[in-house]
C-alpha cells in the first residue's frame, strides 16, 4: 500500500521560513516524479511544485517562484518544501503526492501575525 | 494558465439517482485531465485519469468522457459514500490546474 505522511506544518509568522516533510513507502520511490499540492481555505487546490524522479527538473507555480524550494532524497524516500519568505496568501494545507496520483493527508500551515 | 472551470458548482441529488459534473477547459487539454474526490477531512483521492480511465479500486458506476476542452463525470447510480467534493484536474501544461469544484450533496 502506497503511504504518505507530511510533518512540518505549523504557524509563522509572515516573512518566516517552513521546511515541509513528506515520507513515502510503498513505491520504488526514485521512480516517480512527486509533487507538493495545496488547498488554501475558502478556495480550491493549487498545485504548487514538481519535481522528476532524479531531482534534475523542479517546476513552480508562478506565485511561490524564489521563495520555495522542492527537493527529494531517494535514498530515503522523503520528499520536502523549503518555503521562504512566507505570506498570508500561503495559508493552506499542503499534501504531497505522487505522479500515480496518490495523496498525503496534508499538513496546515498558516501564515499569521 | 489554462483554466478550469466546473459546473454546477452545487448538485443536490438523492442515493439512487444519476450524477453529472461538469468540466470546461480554457483552452485543449487532450486527454490529460483527472477527476478527484475529496470528503471533509481526508485527502483528495483519484477517481479518473486519462480522461476516462477509472483508477484502481474505483466502482464500475463512475466514468468519464470527454477530450479537448470538454470533458464529464458520470456516477451511474448515487451510493451514499459519493456525496463529496469532485474536482478536475489538468496537467496538459505546466502549471497543471485544478478546477474549483462541485460539491454534490445528498438531497
Amino acid at each position: 500500500e502506497v503511504q504518505l505522511m507530511e510533518s512540518g506544518g505549523g504557524l509563522v509568522q509572515p516573512g518566516g521560513s517552513l521546511r515541509l516533510s513528506c515520507a513515502v513507502s510503498g513505491i520504488i520511490f526514485s521512480n516517480y516524479w512527486m509533487s507538493w499540492r495545496r488547498r488554501v481555505p475558502g478556495k480550491g487546490l493549487e498545485w504548487v511544485a514538481n519535481i522528476n524522479p532524479d531531482g534534475s527538473e523542479k517546476y513552480y507555480v508562478d506565485s511561490v517562484k524564489g521563495r520555495f524550494t522542492i527537493s527529494r532524497d531517494n535514498g530515503k524516500n522523503s520528499l520536502h518544501l523549503q518555503m521562504n519568505t512566507l505570506r498570508a496568501e500561503d495559508t493552506a494545507v499542503y499534501y504531497c503526492a505522487t505522479s500515480g496520483g496518490v495523496w498525503g493527508q496534508g499538513t496546515m500551515v498558516t501564515v499569521s501575525s | 494558465e489554462i483554466v478550469l472551470t466546473q459546473s454546477p458548482a452545487t448538485l443536490s441529488l438523492s442515493p439512487g439517482e444519476r450524477a453529472t459534473l461538469s468540466c470546461r477547459a480554457g483552452q485543449s487539454v487532450s486527454s490529460f485531465l483527472a477527476w478527484y474526490q475529496q470528503k471533509p477531512g481526508q485527502a483528495p483521492r483519484l477517481v479518473i485519469f486519462d480522461a476516462s480511465n477509472r483508477a484502481t479500486g474505483i466502482p464500475a458506476r463512475f466514468s468519464g468522457s470527454g477530450s479537448g476542452t470538454d470533458f464529464t463525470l458520470t456516477i451511474s447510480s448515487l451510493e451514499p459514500e459519493d456525496f463529496a467534493i469532485y474536482y478536475c484536474h489538468q496537467y496538459s501544461s505546466w502549471p497543471y490546474t485544478f478546477g474549483q469544484g462541485t460539491k454534490l450533496e445528498i438531497k
